[in-house]
This record gives C-alpha cells, structure tokens and sequence, in this order.
C-alpha cells in the first residue's frame, strides 16, 4: 500500500523560501504523477502543482513564478520549494498520487482525480 | 471564488439520503473528469469517486458520483454520524490549466 509523508520546516519567515519534502514508500514514485496541493482556511484546496517521474511538470499559473517542483527517483521522493513567501502561503500543505493519462500521439490530456494522500504538514509563515 | 460551485453545507438524518451539487463550465466539468473526497475533521483529504463515477478499492456503495453536462452530483445512502465530514469536488480546468477544486460542502448527520 502506498503511503505519503510530507516534511519540512514549519515555520519560514516572510521573504524566504518554502521547502517541503515528500516521501512515497510501499511503492515506486515511477509511473505516476505526483501533486503537491495546499489548505487554507480561506482559500479551500489549491493545485500547486504536478510532476512525472521523467521530470515533466505543470505549476499553477497563479504561483508559476515562485514554484519548482522536483523528483528524486533514487530517493522516491518529491520536493517543492516556494520563494519569496507571504502571510498568504500560510497553508496545510499536502502531497498527492495524480491519475493522469497523456495520449503521446494526440496530446489528449484526461485527469482521473488524487487517490493517494500525505497526512499534511502545516507551514506558517511568520517573523 | 472558486470555479466550481457547491453548496456551503448540507444536513440529513442518519440513514437517510443526500445529495452534493458541484457546477462548472465547458472548460471543467463540461469536458473532464469529476472526482471526489471526502476530508475528515483534521485529517488528509480521501478519495471517494472518480472518473464521474467510478469508486475505488474500499469505498462503500453507499457513495455514488454521476455527471450531467457541467454538473457532478455526489450522493451519499444510508447516512451515518461517521459520514460528517467536508467533501469536495474536482477537476481539470482546461481553459486555466489548472486543477480546481470546489470550495467543499460541510455535511451534518442531524
């Protein structure tokens, strides 16, 4: 059974920046797709991001500027770093197995939905 | 504001039925997939339906998903006190490429 657990530092302060990592045991990170999303009180979940293990990735446009999202097939970890961080990416932060098929030949994209879950880890950003 | 909409909160008595709406556009529900979770009080979110209506390993048939147009529906049988939770819809989003969430809708077994 495949589980996720996400890890990193808890508390950054306003201006650093956000690194989180995820670690996927009971199977291999190859195959699949991996997403990070987050959870704030006021803004419900929110896509951050998602990469394969042949390091091909889609941020959201909304934080593309300050995301990067890694994958370390010998570790079967995935990592995100955020930078220049605010109050606003105060957020329980979740990583996710994604079940997406790309069709190579006609680029058709079909998203299935995140079966897999991390329990979470809280990051507060704070002086 | 999210780009799918559900209602803030719904309430049934145990054993009893209900329904979550989640309304989109073309862009989302209109051509992709519907999935969704259900989030526990402090914990991770899980998956109870995907593909519109498909249920993975584990997850009882009390839970159904269906797709009309640009609306997903979950439906929920039997209701149980263990049932209370937030549940939220998903998909992808075509237009914003992006994945996007509704904003959840708190269930309450009364």
């Amino acid at each position: 059974q495949v589980q996720l657990q996400e890890s990193g530092p808890g508390l950054v302060k306003p201006s650093e920046t956000l690194s989180l990592t995820c670690t996927v045991s009971g199977g291999s990170i190859s195959s699949y797709y991996w997403s990070w999303i987050r959870q704030s009180p006021g803004k419900g979940l929110e896509w951050i991001g998602y990469i394969f293990y042949t390091r091909s990735m889609k941020y959201n446009p909304s934080l593309n500027s300050r995301v990067t999202i890694s994958v370390d097939t010998s570790k079967n970890q995935m990592s995100l770093r955020l930078t220049s961080v605010t109050a606003a990416d105060t957020a329980v932060y979740y990583c996710a197995r994604s079940v997406i098929v790309i069709i190579p030949t006609t680029q058709n994209f079909y998203y299935y939905g995140m079966d897999v879950w991390g329990q979470g880890t809280t990051v507060t950003v704070s002086s | 504001q999210s780009v799918l909409t559900q209602p803030p909160s719904v309430s049934a008595a145990p054993g009893q039925k209900v329904t979550i709406s989640c309304s989109g556009s073309s862009s989302n529900i209109g051509n992709h997939y519907v999935s969704w979770y259900q989030q526990l009080p402090g914990t991770a979110p899980k998956l109870l339906i995907y593909d519109n209506n498909k249920r993975p390993s584990g997850i009882p048939d009390r839970f159904s998903g269906s797709k009309s147009g640009t609306s997903g529906t979950l439906g929920i049988t039997g209701l149980q006190t263990g049932d209370e939770a937030d549940y939220f819809c998903g998909t992808w989003d075509s237009s914003l490429s992006v994945v996007v969430f509704g904003r959840g809708t708190k269930l309450t077994v009364l």
